[in-house]
């Protein structure tokens, strides 16, 4: 069965940089697109970025770009998201989900549980 | 602000019929397929309905979704108190290069 796992909470200060992981298993990693969507707390989703484990291609949203970093290890099934110079309103759950895509269209099929980033000095 | 505009809440009694509207533009919903995620309180969202009107399996044939334009809509019927949850639709936007989510709609089971 398919899967995404991924790292467990973590407690920033301002400025610092985390790094999110997510191991991907029942499944050709290489054949589907991984993408982060963050929800700080009570409110919507927010796409991220996506990063694609056969060629390492990779686009983000404008207003995180030069701060997040999409990297992917192939070797282990796993991806990273690393986000710098952080702030309090990084404060956020940060999710991957694989992208299904086929001739209809594209959705997230698949979920990791979510991991909890504090920004907080 | 999101691009893609929900209503912040909707509501209904057990065994009614509800329905969550979703509005986009032509770089969004209007050129690409949409879909709905239903998140429970405290879990990851959950693909509900994929390619405008699809279910995955095991998902309740008490969901469904339509689209016209540049807007859709999801249609819950015979309402349950398990329906208690968020959901989100979503639809990839040409302009931005990637998916743009709606604000999200809380339901409320009366």
């Amino acid at each position: 069965q398919v899967q995404l796992a991924q790292s467990g909470a973590e407690v920033k200060k301002p400025g610092a940089s985390v790094r999110v992981s997510c191991k991907a298993s029942g499944y050709t990693f290489t054949g589907y697109y991984i993408h982060w969507v963050r929800q700080a707390p009570g409110q919507g989703l927010e796409w991220m970025g996506r990063i694609n484990p056969n060629n390492d291609g990779k686009n983000s949203a404008q207003m995180l770009q030069g701060r997040v970093t999409m990297t992917i290890d192939t070797s282990i099934s796993t991806a990273y998201m690393e986000l710098s110079r952080l702030r309090s309103d990084d404060t956020a759950v940060y999710y991957c989900a694989r992208q299904y895509y086929d001739s209809r269209g594209y959705y997230f099929d698949y979920w990791g549980q979510g991991t909890l980033i504090t920004v907080s000095s | 602000q999101s691009v893609v505009t929900q209503p912040p809440s909707a509501s209904g009694t057990p065994g009614q019929r509800v329905t969550i509207s979703c509005s986009g533009s032509s770089s969004n919903i209007g050129s690409n397929t949409i879909n709905w995620y239903q998140q429970l309180p405290g879990t990851a969202p959950k693909l509900l309905i994929y390619s405008n009107n699809q279910r995955p399996s095991g998902v309740t044939d008490r969901f469904s979704g339509s689209k016209s334009g540049t807007s859709a809509s999801l249609a819950i019927s015979g309402l349950q108190s398990e329906d208690e949850a968020d959901y989100y639709c979503a639809a990839w936007d040409d302009s931005l290069n990637g998916p743009v989510f709606g604000g999200g709609t809380k339901l409320t089971v009366l």
